[in-house]
């Protein structure tokens, strides 16, 4: 069954510092979005992304930051400075025109 | 705008007996509402969703969903609950009209199912 992975499941950064979070969506899908979610609260949009272009966006979602979709296959989401409050579980998710989401198993971002 | 409030932060029932999750949404025309269900350390299972139709709704696992639209409310049900059921529930919104297909969650239950 095809599923959506991530990259790394855990990072541990100093804070200040540049974070990259990857992931590969379901290959026919054309929606891509992220989520996080602290100490296992509620789960947080950030960003949703089709079309190579940002489709909406939380306020959560500042200039710190960033989503790519480098290639044909990954969907990456950068943190240009990290600090303490970013620390989270950061989710990938996919989805076909209107249909639900299927999320990653997540990466855990420790910012020290 | 669209929202889920899941007024029960926790569910405990004896394995065997009747699960409900409560959820109700707010949302601009008719709604698309989802169920996930979230294990220890691990991503966001999808359970079941509703768009039209029926308004019971058949997942995976053995639950099942009631669309109510009076109500404004799609509570999450299982008629005999096991112990491996224990993890936390979320239920999701989006209005099915929408141009963007992003889900916004409620806060989630975490169900405790006791042997």
């Amino acid at each position: 069954e095809p599923e959506v992975t991530q990259t790394p499941s855990h990072q541990v950064t100093q804070m200040g510092q540049e974070v990259i979070l990857r992931c590969v969506p379901i290959s026919n899908h054309l929606y891509f979005y992220w989520y996080r979610q602290i100490l296992g609260q509620k789960v947080e949009f950030l960003v949703s992304f089709y079309n190579n272009e940002i489709s909406e966006k939380s306020e959560i979602f500042d200039d710190q930051f960033s989503v790519e979709r480098p290639d044909g296959s990954n969907f990456t989401l950068k943190i240009r400075s990290t600090k303490l409050e970013d620390s989270a579980m950061y989710f990938c998710a996919s989805s076909r025109e209107g249909g639900e989401l299927f999320f990653g198993e997540g990466s855990r971002l420790t910012v020290l | 705008a669209q929202s889920v409030a899941q007024p029960e932060d926790q569910v405990n029932v004896a394995e065997g007996n009747p699960l409900t999750v409560k959820c109700t949404y707010s949302v601009s025309g008719n709604p698309y509402l989802f169920w996930y269900v979230q294990y220890p350390n691990r991503g966001l299972q999808f359970l079941l969703k509703y768009i039209t139709g029926d308004n019971l709704v058949k997942g995976s696992y053995g639950f099942e969903a009631e669309f109510n639209k009076s109500q404004t409310s799609f509570h999450l049900k299982k008629p005999s609950a096991l112990v491996s059921d224990s993890a936390l529930y979320f239920c999701a919104v989006r209005a099915l009209r929408s141009n963007d297909y992003k889900l916004s969650f409620g806060a989630g239950t975490t169900v405790t199912v006791r042997a």
